[in-house]
């Protein structure tokens, strides 16, 4: 398996447009994370969904964010719109909860909003 | 609710001294622990998991952690340490083995110096 893979790597964008960041989570697993990491508030938590189903978004930030898993094998993370403060690297991470196994983070995309 | 607590930020060893990286966690049900270690523009690697059957876990690497619920902690050693082990480690507890979220502490950075 070719692991969680995760689009754009990299992405610069101006402040006021919209982002989409995309997740392939592991062919299997049924549990899917959306993780943000900054130099400030260290990785934290964002959404988790569990076969398709949002089961957590309180760590969403504001309504500017959005995700949604239209099917087990491709997952989306939008803000609208975007705003400097958003910049930082985001990791989506997959995990079977039938298999109990752990979570496979992704390579991650590094967001920056000028 | 569930934390883990990291004891310094960054440590630094030299080459083939031992590794000692800290974690205590807080939790109000078994815990499941992981330590999970990040390459410079990488994703998380799991390096390995505590899940309630042996309180002595090996992992990759040549690391190993042990659970000791009496000083609720799972601290991180390498006998040896090795140039390639400089990077990031987080420490992180979750209420199952796989398919929920994860708590990650602040991380500590580790310096390998020859």
């Amino acid at each position: 398996d070719a692991g969680v893979i995760q689009s754009p790597r990299h992405e610069v964008t101006e402040m006021g447009q919209e982002v989409t960041l995309r997740c392939k989570p592991i062919s299997g697993h049924n549990s899917l994370f959306w993780y943000r990491q900054t130099m400030m508030r260290g990785l934290e938590l964002l959404i988790y969904f569990n076969n398709n189903v949002p089961i957590d978004d309180s760590g969403m930030p504001e309504d500017r964010f959005s995700a949604k898993m239209p099917n087990a094998s491709f997952s989306t993370l939008k803000i609208q719109p975007s705003e400097p403060r958003d910049s930082a690297v985001y990791f989506c991470a997959s995990s079977s909860r039938t298999a109990n196994t752990e979570a496979f983070f992704g390579q991650g995309t590094r967001l920056t909003v000028v | 609710a569930q934390s883990v607590t990291q004891l310094g930020s960054h440590v630094s060893v030299s080459e083939g001294a031992l590794v000692l990286l800290r974690c205590n966690y807080s939790s109000s049900v078994p815990p499941y622990l992981f330590w999970y270690v990040q390459y410079p523009n990488q994703g998380l690697q799991l390096l390995l998991k505590y899940t309630s059957a042996a309180t002595l876990v090996k992992g990759i690497n040549g690391f190993e952690a042990e659970f000791k619920k009496s000083e609720t902690s799972f601290h991180l050693t390498k006998p040896s340490a090795h140039m390639s082990d400089a990077a990031e480690y987080f420490c992180a507890v979750s209420d199952t083995g796989g398919g929920n979220k994860l708590t990650f502490g602040t991380g500590t950075q580790l310096k390998v110096e020859l």
